[in-house]
């Protein structure tokens, strides 16, 4: 059974950037994509993009290809997301999923 | 990109009833090598991560409940809840995964009436 364990909230200020984890288990690692999704309050679900983690090849939507870097760890299971230079637009809930399972979700607030 | 648009975008019920929920794509998702249709349909509770309910737009995952049917082919596609109980009271997204990027609709929210 895929179990997918994301970090804690985060608070940072404008500007920063933050790294997200998800820890994966259950699974083989490298036998499914890992994807992040972002969900602003009360709003929808907005793929950012995907991580193969067995040759760490990425696809991004293309809204996020500045905003996002995705980068997983074989060695340790756990997917990762850098998002750089924060804005209150990045305000939200940060998703990590494989093969139809997802993670519970990780708050980032963006305020000064 | 595919567009994927839910109607309607909340609908409020009471429990027992029959609910019909669509979603289209702005292309097919039928991929004609092997007849699937390339669309799933998630739960969203409040507070919760998404949860997957139906797959190939009508297969259903394990532990889901029956009276959770998915439908449709090409553009078209339906999500009905046959005798909707109080914990079905959530947000239905559909996401196509036929072409990436995989898109959502925005949703359909089932309240109470």
């Amino acid at each position: 059974e895929v179990q997918l364990q994301q970090s804690g909230p985060e608070l940072q200020r404008p500007g920063a950037s933050v790294k997200l984890s998800c820890k994966a288990s259950g699974y083989t690692f490298t036998e499914y994509y890992m994807y992040w999704v972002k969900q602003r309050p009360k709003q929808g679900l907005e793929l950012i993009g995907r991580i193969d983690p067995e040759d760490g090849s990425t696809d991004y939507v293309e809204k996020f290809k500045n905003k996002a870097t995705l980068t997983a760890d074989t060695s340790s299971n756990t997917a990762y997301m850098q998002l750089s230079s924060l804005t209150s637009e990045d305000t939200a809930t940060y998703f990590c999923a494989a093969n139809w399972d997802w993670g519970q979700g990780v708050m980032v607030t963006v305020s000064s | 990109d595919i567009v994927m648009t839910q109607t309607p975008s909340s609908q409020a019920v009471s429990a027992g009833e029959k609910v019909t929920m669509s979603c289209k794509s702005s292309q097919s998702l039928l991929y004609n090598e092997n007849k699937k249709n390339y669309l799933a349909w998630y739960q969203q509770k409040p507070g919760q991560s998404p949860k997957l309910l139906i797959y190939w737009a009508s297969t259903r995952e394990s532990g889901v409940p029956d009276r959770f049917i998915g439908s449709g082919s090409g553009t078209d596609f339906t999500l009905t809840i046959s005798s909707v109980q109080a914990e079905d009271l959530a947000v239905y997204y559909c996401q196509q995964y036929y072409n990436f990027p995989y898109t959502f609709g925005a949703g359909t929210k089932l309240e109470l009436k």
